[in-house]
């Protein structure tokens, strides 16, 4: 295992719903990741928390809403999502001092959207 | 705009042969090419990296070919085996920042 550990590993759920996915990294590491994963498409950085700071792609939906109450842990919140949101979201974490491109991905969590 | 592209989509290969995954790149700033390999169910792994300044880091079977000039860097997997089959990702990063990501390639090995 990497360390870095999702929550839930699937879910499904209605384009009413509210939903949250949680992370949560064991390596120490100070910086945190969300990352959308498509069939047939690159990896989409959605938000970054590096030493605190937010940095987000300006491209993500607002239906999407981070929050990173400490170092160790991230959320995802999901809210009135759409079909084409299916997909595959990935947690990651990597130490600032060693560089951002160094990073450790977590298993993912399957999202379903009906 | 697609700053790696990689190729092929998928790939099939036999026991014992050679798999080779191609990507190429559009900044020249770009500083840094890691490979990841993520299997089913699991989050991508780094795999193997490189730094410009060589044209080429072998770690056991895992060996990747970069061609500053052309602006490509490749993986190759010698010996391949059904344990190998996996999704591969190229990136690159400048400095210490975030990777771009290629768009991956499905690999299987049949025994």
């Amino acid at each position: 295992e990497t360390g870095v550990t999702q929550t839930p590993r699937h879910l499904v759920m209605g384009m009413t719903n509210k939903k949250s996915l949680k992370c949560e990294q064991h390596l120490g590491h100070n910086a945190m990741y969300w990352y959308k994963q498509s069939a047939k498409k690159p990896l989409e950085l959605m938000f970054v928390y590096s030493l605190e700071e937010r940095v987000e792609n300006n491209s993500v939906p607002s239906r999407f809403s981070p929050e990173c109450p400490n170092s160790s842990h991230l959320f995802l919140h999901l809210h009135t999502l759409q079909p084409e949101d299916s997909a595959l979201y990935l947690c990651a974490s990597s130490q600032e001092s060693r560089g951002l491109h160094e990073q450790y991905f977590g298993p993912g969590t399957r999202l379903t959207v009906t | 705009q697609q700053q790696v592209k990689q190729s092929p989509q998928s790939l099939i290969v036999q026991k014992g042969g050679i798999s080779i995954i191609n990507c190429a790149y559009e900044n020249t700033a770009f500083d840094y090419f890691p490979w990841y390999q993520q299997f089913p169910g699991k989050g991508p792994a780094l795999l193997i990296a490189i730094r410009p300044d060589v044209s080429e880091k072998k770690e056991g079977r895992f060996t990747i070919s970069f061609n500053k000039s052309a602006k490509q860097f490749s993986l190759h997997i010698m010996d391949s085996q059904p344990g190998d089959s996996a999704t591969y990702f190229c990136a690159a990063s400048l400095g210490s920042y975030i990777p771009t990501f290629g768009r991956g390639t499905s690999l299987i090995v049949h025994p």
